[in-house]
């Protein structure tokens, strides 16, 4: 059974950077294709792509916040960790992280639960 | 650019069926997408992957009651005998040119 789980800070001040967490199991991320994704979610909106990180390394950044991400994993943690820099109250919202189970499909199967994050001074 | 568009909202009555569309952007009407269903104060879940030619995959747990078609380049979610539990956002997910796109998303109301 595949899991996976968002921990990270609940309230950050703007121009901080944000590190989230994702804890997973069920799954390895040196497994061909597969790969672990960041999804995130603003109050009463849609969902927003972030990030996405593959099992040979390979990254892939929404274009609009590029400059601002980075993903990496610990295959041997069975982690991925999220950062963004600079942090703005527009970036208040639940974050997601996801599982995507490669192959022809990037398709996010398996979500975690998400975590809150508040930006506000 | 790759884009998915969804009506905001859609509404039907509890026992009826309601078909939800997504849209692929011009030169994209190839492409698989994914359905996702939110219900209020949850996280998604995967519903289904669902390709150009109309054949699905669904999650695992998925009841019957949800299926998926396509033609050209919309792709579709048909719930059938709807009930309360199925008033929900759903959205629609697509990939290809290293990125990750999502739709604006269907509220849907069960009347």
């Amino acid at each position: 059974q595949i899991t996976l789980k968002e921990s990270g800070p609940t309230l950050v001040k703007p121009t901080q950077t944000l590190t989230l967490t994702c804890t997973f199991s069920g799954f390895s991320l040196s497994t061909s294709g597969v790969a672990v994704g960041w999804i995130r979610q603003p109050p009463g909106k849609a969902l927003e792509w972030l990030a996405l990180i593959y099992w040979d390394d390979d990254k892939r950044y929404s274009p609009s916040l590029k400059s601002r991400l980075t993903i990496t994993k610990d295959t041997s943690k069975n982690q991925v960790v999220l950062t963004m820099t600079n942090m703005d109250p527009v970036d208040t919202a639940t974050y997601y992280c996801a599982h995507t189970p490669g192959g022809s499909s990037d398709a996010f199967d398996i979500w975690g639960q998400g975590t809150m994050v508040t930006v506000s001074s | 650019q790759l884009v998915l568009t969804q009506s905001p909202s859609a509404s039907a009555s509890l026992g009826a069926s309601v078909k939800l569309t997504c849209t692929l952007s011009s030169g994209h009407s190839s492409y698989a997408i994914a359905w996702h269903q939110q219900q209020p104060e949850t996280g998604p879940r995967y519903l289904m992957k669902l390709n150009s030619d109309g054949s699905h995959s669904k999650g695992d747990g998925i009841p019957d009651r949800f299926s998926g078609s396509s033609s050209g380049a919309e792709r579709y979610l048909t719930i059938s005998s709807l009930q309360s539990e199925d008033e929900a956002d759903y959205y629609c997910q697509t990939w290809g040119t290293g990125r990750v796109v999502f739709g604006g998303g269907t509220k849907l109301t069960v009347l």
